[in-house]
């Protein structure tokens, strides 16, 4: 069975802190993909990064950055000198080789992160 | 600009009455889906539809209907069987390749009394 855990329901920091939003995930596949998607207040999920099983290389863009550890099955999402823009509810996704998931994202349950000024 | 349009942005029902939700897509998308959103639940899959005139029921189809008959267009009928209604839904395409990101519209909230 696939699975995505964001144990975290809830985050509040003030703003300029560092935040680490956790992700761990469930897979029997060898190749298999991790998306991260952000849904600000209006509604619409807004894709951030999509990481391959085989590609560890961590990435950084701008003030965000993502840490795969195949070894843990995890795929944190770290927000450097937060913004209260990105105050918003945060999805970490798993995507399972075609055939057997057919296209079909699982999506942990989110992660709220408020950031206060 | 390309992208996915879902309206209304809000809808009331009175319990019992059907509803159809509306999706639209310009992006040229050939697959579609729907998905639920509760608090504390995340996203649901409801329906999918990976080619015209073709769909799948997704992990939650009950008491749900769609419908494909143009690329554009993947309308969701929230039928009186559904015995909790009230709800966020969203719809997504993608793009050609399995693993492309989806592209989601804003959402329309659904409540029904």
């Amino acid at each position: 069975a696939q699975k995505v855990t964001q144990a975290q329901t809830e985050i509040s920091v003030v703003e300029k802190e560092d935040v680490t939003l956790d992700c761990v995930y469930e897979t029997r596949d060898t190749t298999y993909y991790l998306f991260w998607y952000k849904q600000p207040p209006s509604g619409e999920l807004v894709f951030l990064i999509r990481r391959n099983s085989f590609d560890e290389q961590n990435e950084i863009s701008g003030r965000y950055s993502w840490n795969f550890q195949k070894s843990t099955s995890s795929f944190n999402f770290t927000i450097t000198a937060s913004q209260v823009v990105d105050s918003a509810v945060y999805f970490c996704a798993l995507l399972g080789d075609y055939g057997g998931s057919q296209g079909n994202l699982i999506f942990g349950k989110g992660t709220k992160l408020s950031v206060k000024p | 600009d390309g992208g996915i349009t879902q309206s209304p942005k809000y809808l009331f029902r009175k319990e019992g009455q059907n509803v159809t939700l509306s999706c639209e897509q310009n992006l040229n998308h050939d697959a579609m889906y729907w998905y639920r959103q509760d608090p504390g639940q995340g996203l649901r899959l409801i329906y999918y539809s990976q080619i015209v005139n073709d769909f799948q029921k997704g992990d939650i189809a009950e008491g749900y209907s769609v419908s494909r008959e143009k690329k554009e267009s993947f309308p969701l009928t929230v039928t009186s069987a559904q015995k909790n209604p009230t709800a966020f839904y969203l719809c997504a395409s993608r793009g050609q390749l399995f693993n492309s990101p989806l592209h989601f519209g804003n959402g329309t909230r659904l409540t029904v009394t």
